[in-house]
């Protein structure tokens, strides 16, 4: 079967730096996908890996080891607004994304 | 670019009455879109894959006949929840994707659906 593990929920301090981790098993694999997703709202696109290795963009990184079926997403110089769950999304054979419940980060000042 | 409009944001209906939620593309065609079903602290869950001017495919689980999709453009759709009960109350997504970069998909706003 398809499964996503993820923690359900974190809590960091502002400025902090924090790593949501998530493990995976789909049939097949064509990347995967962060997202963020404030309550309340729709998903928003964060960070796609195909290939291993960490892919940086700004405050926010994503990792990828396809033979462990493991990624991260890590989150530098953490603000009040980056309170929200991230969803760790990888994409299967059939080019299906496979969505996890997603982790509630909590960032305390 | 790649905005997408979805409304209403937010609905409220009686038992066994009928919502359409409308999903629009305004700056971009695409011809794949889905809708997902969110639940409270659950994952996204893909109701159906619909192709502009071909029939939607739907999940296991999910009753066509009850989910009424209407992809008629390229840049419309439209989810229609027929004979709605309180179970159907969850948060509904649409999302498109923008011909094969498999990158680019695009989420509307969302729309809460409360049925009573």
């Amino acid at each position: 079967g398809q499964n996503i593990d993820q923690p359900t929920e974190m809590t960091a301090t502002e400025g902090a730096i924090v790593q949501i981790n998530c493990t995976y098993q789909t049939s097949g694999f064509n990347g995967l996908f962060w997202y963020q997703q404030h309550a309340g709202e729709a998903p928003t696109f964060l960070s796609y890996n195909v290939l291993d290795g960490l892919e940086e963009k700004g405050r926010f990184s994503s990792f990828l080891s396809r033979s462990k079926g493991y990624s991260y997403l890590l989150l530098k110089e953490l603000q009040m607004k980056d309170s929200a769950s991230y969803l760790c999304a990888p994409m299967d054979s059939n080019y299906q994304l496979i969505w996890g419940a997603g982790t509630k980060l909590i960032i305390k000042p | 670019g790649a905005v997408v409009s979805q409304h209403p944001s937010w609905v409220i209906c009686k038992s066994g009455t009928s919502v359409k939620i409308e999903c629009r593309s305004l700056d971009f065609q695409a011809t794949t879109m889905f809708w997902y079903r969110q639940f409270p602290k659950q994952s996204l869950m893909l109701m159906a894959t619909s192709n502009e001017g071909s029939k939607a495919t739907y999940e296991q689980g999910v009753e066509k006949d009850k989910f009424l999709i209407n992809h008629a453009s390229l840049t419309l759709s439209t989810l229609t929840v027929t004979s709605a009960h309180p179970e159907d109350s969850s948060f509904y997504i649409c999302g498109w994707r923008v011909g094969a970069e498999i990158e680019k998909l695009f989420f509307g706003s969302g729309t809460q659906l409360s049925v009573l």
